[in-house]
């Protein structure tokens, strides 16, 4: 079966600091993966998706990057973090039938 | 533009009372429309799809066109009902947009 991992569970970086949240999927091959955030008011923000190695989408212009080395891995990194970017980060891969997975998330806390 | 609106950022009920979790859209075309549940402590997972015309866990939704809504109900919430709820189509591009979602209370 297929399972969704994330890490670190939570996280408390100053500002300026670097980011590097990891998300690895296991059970399917070439999934389409999604990271999004999730912040208070906000909803769930749609940040990044990738159909495939090395290929990645943005959907909103911030001072996050995300970069898939391997199949079944997604990386959102941050070279020097913002007050802003505290939130929940989730990440998700796509079924065969829209369905989206999601894996347990980050939270992330920026002081 | 496209999108897809929940209204209702905190809605309360009660137990046994009816509940329905608004969602309108806006799309010209035919919207492929999801609900989404997140319990405490869970992870997010889909609760339903339009064109399944399903009901789980005692919840249905129906795209309504003349209306352009998508609307969540339930006719007697219960505790376990509590959540975050969320409504989100999908783009041509297959991925999901996801609103700002609502947070359903069911009072004891």
């Amino acid at each position: 079966s297929q399972t969704i991992h994330q890490w670190p569970a939570t996280l408390v970086q100053p500002v300026g600091s670097p980011l590097s949240l990891e998300c690895t999927v296991e059970g399917t091959s070439n999934p389409n993966l999604y990271w999004y955030r999730q912040a208070a008011g906000r909803g769930l923000q749609l940040l990044f998706y990738s159909v495939g190695i090395g290929q990645i989408s943005s959907e909103v212009p911030q001072n996050l990057s995300a970069s898939r080395p391997q199949d079944r891995q997604f990386i959102l990194s941050s070279k020097k973090l913002l007050l802003s970017d505290s939130g929940f980060y989730l990440c998700a891969w796509g079924g065969g039938d829209n369905e989206q997975f999601f894996g347990p998330g980050t939270r992330l806390t920026v002081l | 533009a496209q999108r897809v609106t929940q209204p209702e950022k905190l809605l309360s009920v009660f137990k046994g009372a009816p509940v329905e979790l608004k969602c309108n859209y806006s799309y010209s075309g035919s919207p492929e429309l999801f609900w989404y549940v997140q319990y405490s402590r869970q992870r997010l997972q889909l609760l339903l799809r339009h064109i399944s015309r399903e009901s789980i866990k005692g919840f249905t939704a129906d795209l309504n066109k003349g209306e352009t809504s998508f609307h969540l109900k339930k006719p007697f919430a219960q505790e376990e009902d509590s959540a975050m709820y969320y409504c989100p189509w999908r783009t041509g591009a297959n991925n999901l947009f996801f609103g700002t979602g609502t947070r359903l209370t069911v009072i004891p």
